[in-house]
């Protein structure tokens, strides 16, 4: 379960506010990916990173944008353009080259007021 | 792209019965199908993979079959436990490289003592 973290656990904001998650791994692994969660709906990916400095923009990705300046972080910043924020937003990471395998972090549970 | 449907939504059994959740996927391309369980709140955490030159994998009390010319496979839960409730999600992927699964919707098992 250790390895990846993200923090906060709880996050509320009002409307119009920029708002930053935090994910961090320290399992030295290539890739990232962001996914949000809502009831019925599975996992959807926002953004996902191949090596550092470089992401592309997954399905869902407007309202969103992230950074990867270093390995092991992958911070997403949900903007106030992000229509319906409200949702648990997932982060994960692959070792990457043949590795299929995900690790997922603790999620975060993000509430517009 | 890839489009997985994952069926049943919820699935109701009684503790020691026997529990299979079915997805089809679209990409004849995808060569790798990881499981994963997540419980209430938490994150979800692979329970068994496979790729496509296997048809059946097995693993105490979870196995999974491919049938690669239908384009489905199956997650089967024998002898199924209380804790084994929580909603499992099928993915569908070509491994290795830029790897990016798609999710099915999910399915909640509810196993009654």
């Amino acid at each position: 379960d250790g390895g990846i973290t993200q923090s906060p656990k709880y996050l509320f904001r009002k409307e119009g506010q920029n708002v930053t998650l935090s994910c961090e791994q320290n399992l030295n692994h290539d890739a990232m990916y962001w996914y949000r969660q809502d009831p019925g709906q599975g996992l959807r990916l926002i953004y996902y990173s191949q090596i550092v400095n470089d992401f592309q923009k997954g399905d869902i990705a407007e309202g969103y944008s992230v950074s990867r300046e270093k390995k092991e972080s992958f911070p997403l910043t949900v903007t106030s353009a992000q229509k319906n924020p409200t949702a648990f937003y997932l982060c994960a990471s692959r070792a990457g080259g043949p590795i299929d395998t995900q690790y997922f972090g603790p999620g975060t549970r993000l509430t517009v007021l | 792209g890839e489009n997985v449907e994952q069926h049943p939504s919820t699935l109701s059994v009684q503790e020691g019965d026997s529990a299979v959740i079915k997805c089809t996927y679209s990409d004849s391309a995808s060569n790798y199908f990881p499981w994963y369980k997540q419980e209430l709140g938490k994150r979800p955490q692979l329970i068994i993979d496979i790729r496509s030159n296997v048809g059946e994998k097995k693993d105490q009390r979870i196995a999974v079959t491919l049938n690669k010319t239908a384009k489905h496979f199956s997650l089967h839960i024998t002898e199924t436990q209380p804790e084994d409730s929580a909603v499992y999600f099928c993915a569908a992927s070509i491994g290795g490289g830029s790897y990016i699964p798609t999710f099915g919707r999910g399915t909640s098992l509810i196993v009654h003592p």
